[in-house]
């Protein structure tokens, strides 16, 4: 699987805006941008998912750099609700039986009042 | 539509015991996901299954660990002889298509395992 690097953390204030970016400098032609996110306590939950155009849906929207090495997930108006880990993983559906979301250590976004 | 249902969601097994850990997919959904969550860490993949198929074990260990699928009723992982290095949260996720195709999966609440 191509590799993201994400921050470790990051910081923000409710109702502000929130961008959490992703770094995928060896992304291939058909891989997909994932976003995941995961709740204290709770399995993760979908977030957005793009190809190669920006992407609105009414949890976040997803902007992606025109060579599609970085991507950017933006939450419009951070909630204490949005406190989690966020995760930006990468896969190219036409890999034969390799069918799996590979998680890895995302970017843990705090939310303050 | 009822989510994808783990249970039970805390189990506390002696080492040597054994862990059965259940999963009802979503309805319509027959691809299942196994994944486990030591804790502060992150989410490591176990295994892929479809109905009565096991896909893809590769995060499986070796010994010990099994799944299924079976045509009728939830998914089940199963931990036999468990020791303390198994207590950590284990996910399961359904999917209408193979993931990652242009779909997306959905997680269970999970069940924490407490081996004492």
């Amino acid at each position: 699987d191509a590799k993201t690097t994400q921050p470790n953390s990051m910081e923000s204030n409710e109702e502000e805006p929130v961008h959490l970016p992703c770094n995928h400098s060896t992304i291939s032609g058909t891989d997909y941008i994932h976003w995941y996110r995961q709740l204290p306590s709770q399995g993760p939950e979908y977030v957005i998912h793009g190809l190669t155009s920006n992407v609105n849906n009414r949890m976040a929207s997803l902007a992606i750099a025109e060579d599609r090495k970085s991507s950017t997930l933006i939450l419009h108006r951070a909630t204490l609700r949005d406190a989690a880990v966020y995760y930006c993983i990468l896969r190219d559906p036409l890999t034969g039986t390799a069918s799996k979301l590979t998680f890895g250590t995302g970017t843990r976004l705090q939310v303050t009042l | 539509n009822a989510g994808v249902m783990q249970n039970p969601r805390h189990l506390v097994r002696r080492r040597g015991q054994e862990a059965r850990l259940r999963c009802s997919p979503m309805k319509g959904h027959s691809h299942v996901y196994w994944y486990r969550q030591l804790p502060e860490e992150g989410l490591k993949f176990m295994v892929y299954l479809q109905k009565e198929n096991i896909i893809d074990e590769s995060g499986m260990p070796k010994e010990r660990f099994s799944a299924e699928f079976p045509k009728e009723g939830p998914s089940i992982l199963r931990i036999q002889q468990v020791v303390r290095g198994d207590s950590a949260a284990y996910f399961c996720a359904s999917a209408r298509d193979r993931v990652p195709m242009n779909t997306e999966a959905f997680f269970g609440q999970g069940t924490r395992l407490t081996v004492v």
